[in-house]
């Protein structure tokens, strides 16, 4: 069955770096969009980044564009995001979704999440 | 962007039909038909209940339905049961290929 595992997430101090993955199973992972949706701790859901199905084309929630890099290995059917220069505000649970299709921006299979906390 | 507006609670008796709104603008609601509605369990990942305003995913109960009128739009259940009691939140695409969230309702089952 579709299953995407989060990992890499953990306890940074403010203007540190990350890199979280999302080791995805059960379907042709190259076939489909892949996203990173956040939570913060009892808030709601903010979409921060995609990588289309079409290999090349990614976009970035303006809250985070030119801190977050999306990228995917087709081979290790892995997707990344690399948070850098870290603020309290990206605390929050992060998870990868798998998007519908190519874009379609519903996501119809979700991980369980890694948790970010951002504190000195 | 700003964030779709939502009511932050909603309620209703077991077997009743409750409806939840979800506010925006001609720019992302009211102009795409990619608006969407999650359910979330507490602890839990968020589960796609309405896709393109009101498309059901294959094993979603036709208990859950969306529409849209103009710059809202709105996902009813019903038949209300006990494992409904969950957060919900719409989305939709806002131009600009960004993706917006609405704040979330909290559903009880009372």
């Amino acid at each position: 069955q579709v299953q995407m595992v989060e990992s890499g997430g953990g306890v940074v101090q403010p203007g540190r770096s990350l890199r979280l993955s999302c080791a995805a199973s059960g379907f042709t992972f190259s076939y489909y969009g892949m996203h990173w949706v956040r939570q913060a701790p009892g808030r709601g859901l903010e979409w921060v980044a995609a990588f289309y199905g079409d290999g090349i084309t990614k976009e970035y929630a303006d809250s985070v564009k030119g801190r977050f890099t999306i990228s995917r290995d087709n081979s290790k059917n892995t997707l990344y995001l690399q948070v850098n220069s870290l603020r309290a505000e990206d605390t929050a649970v992060y998870y990868c979704a798998r998007d519908l299709g190519w874009w379609t921006l519903d996501f119809d299979s979700w991980g369980q999440g890694t948790l970010v906390t951002v504190s000195s | 962007q700003s964030a779709l507006t939502q009511p932050p609670s909603a309620s209703g008796s077991p077997g009743q039909s409750v409806t939840i709104s979800c506010t925006g603008t001609s720019s992302d609601v009211g102009g795409h038909n990619s608006v969407s509605w999650y359910q979330q369990h507490p602890g839990k990942a968020p589960k796609l209940m309405i896709y393109e305003v009101n498309k059901r995913p294959s094993g979603v109960p036709d208990r859950f339905s969306g529409s849209r009128s103009g710059n809202t739009a709105s996902l009813t259940v019903s038949g209300l049961q006990a494992e409904d009691e969950a957060d919900y939140y719409c989305s939709s695409y806002a131009g600009s290929n960004n993706l917006i969230f609405g704040g979330g309702t909290k559903l009880t089952v009372l």
